[in-house]
């Protein structure tokens, strides 16, 4: 069964740093998002992204974030300068389109954990 | 407004009983789906259960239900025959493809099954 992948699982960095956590969606599908979810907290919105752009983003997207499809599979999230607050566990999803009905559900990959020091 | 609220931090219920985690939703468009998810400490997100407003009849899946009560704007899971490995969070909902296409997510609930 397809599904979706994310590396590394867990990431640590110095706050300041750069961070880029990568997914690789399934691979017909054509709509990209990151969410973020801060332990013990809900999951958040944080972008979407189809045919090479940014279609939604939250207000958490700042100008810290940015997002990028290098290649025709890899779909990476890039922190500029990590804050102490960017630690979360970040959630990469993928759907073949936009619609609601069942086949178009968002398919999570397992997941990055970044800590920030 | 909280698109999606979960008015229950932790529950706890029986080995092989039933329980009922509720949902209710806030939203001005017709059209819109609701999700639930499960959350093991693992970290992944596992789907588990969908219904889209149009559907009339209730969502069903396994031991998974959706007791959807469109004019209350509940969506409540419920699990039959609870086993030791629904132990979780679980997350609701909701997505509204007229306002752009993501989830917006409940604060979760926290299932323990006790054997």
């Amino acid at each position: 069964e397809p599904e979706v992948t994310q590396t590394p699982s867990h990431q640590v960095t110095q706050m300041g740093q750069e961070v880029i956590l990568r997914c690789v969606p399934i691979s017909n599908h054509l709509y990209f998002y990151w969410y973020r979810q801060i332990l013990g907290q809900k999951v958040e919105f944080l972008v979407s992204f189809y045919n090479n752009e940014i279609s939604e983003k939250s207000e958490i997207f700042d100008d810290q974030f940015s997002v990028e499809r290098p290649d025709g599979s890899n779909f990476t999230l890039k922190i500029r300068s990590t804050k102490l607050e960017d630690s979360a566990m970040y959630f990469c999803a993928s759907s073949p389109s936009s619609g609601l009905a069942i086949h178009n559900e968002q398919f999570f990959g397992p997941g990055t954990r970044l800590t920030v020091l | 407004a909280q698109k999606i609220t979960q008015t229950q931090p932790g529950m706890f219920v029986q080995e092989k009983e039933a329980v009922t985690l509720d949902c209710t939703y806030d939203t001005s468009d017709q059209s819109y789906g609701l999700f639930w998810y499960k959350q093991p400490s693992s970290g992944e997100m596992i789907f588990l259960i969908y219904q889209g407003s149009y559907d009339e009849q209730n969502a069903t899946e396994g031991r998974y239900s959706l007791n959807f009560q469109k004019a209350r704007k509940s969506a409540n899971l419920v699990i039959s025959a609870s086993q030791l490995g629904d132990s979780a969070m679980y997350f609701c909902a909701m997505r509204e493809p007229n306002t752009g296409n993501q989830f917006y997510f409940g604060t979760g609930t926290s299932l323990t099954v006790i054997p």
